[in-house]
């Protein structure tokens, strides 16, 4: 069965530069979410989106977008990358339905140096 | 206070125990509850899903949430070295669809 695709699995930028990361959902999942899990931690709730509009926002710094698209792929993007934004960065897929469960995508590892 | 607390582990087994692992939760609007399980640098893979109190089976593995407590468990039988991964119960509210993790915790089942 198709997953929730992340790209790229790999990111390396330097401190204050950009990032943009691309999700994929499942097919006919309608709604994205994204996550950030810290080493150690477990993953903490950034955005997310249903039907190109957000639906809710979480603990997402001011320096960080995202969007989903028509294709109902969506894209963060960071910018004044830090230190502390090094992470794996989560994507999720799901109905929008409440009883949906959430898939997860393999998630893109953000190194700032 | 998390709203969620995960039994912290590490937990370490031999091949073929009976794994318990346990979260409570202190948001009574929570209505959702599932176990994920986590492999080294992957993403949670969703293990078992239930929105109700009692428990559900699926193969190896049993659910159980008791809403009155605000206690949910993961039984594994017949563990296995493959079962060893960080285990992440999740859970939401209805109306917010975002998850709410409890901190995980890494099992290792010993051949």
């Amino acid at each position: 069965a198709a997953g929730v695709i992340q790209s790229p699995r790999h990111l390396i930028k330097e401190k204050r530069e950009t990032a943009t990361l691309k999700c994929y959902p499942i097919p006919r999942h309608d709604t994205v979410y994204w996550y950030q899990q810290g080493p150690g931690q477990d993953p903490q709730f950034l955005i997310s989106f249903y039907e190109k509009m957000q639906s809710d926002k979480g603990s997402i710094p001011d320096r960080f977008s995202a969007q989903q698209f028509s294709d109902y792929h969506s894209e963060l993007n960071m910018s004044s990358l830090e230190l502390g934004d090094s992470a794996l960065y989560f994507c999720a897929s799901s109905l929008e339905s409440p009883n949906s469960p959430l898939h997860f995508g393999n998630g893109t590892r953000l190194t700032v140096t | 206070q998390k709203e969620v607390e995960q039994d912290p582990g590490p937990l370490s087994v031999p091949e073929g125990a009976i794994v318990s692992l346990n979260c409570t939760y202190s948001n009574s609007a929570f209505q959702y509850f599932m176990w994920y399980r986590q492999y080294s640098r992957k993403g949670p893979e969703l293990l078992m899903y239930t929105y109700s109190s009692g428990n559900k089976e699926d193969g190896r593995f049993t659910a159980q949430v008791d809403k009155s407590s605000k206690y949910i468990s993961l039984f594994i039988r017949d563990s296995q070295p493959s079962d060893s991964a960080t285990y992440l119960c999740a859970m939401n509210a209805g109306s917010a669809r975002q998850l709410t993790f409890g901190s995980g915790t890494q099992l290792t089942v010993l051949p």
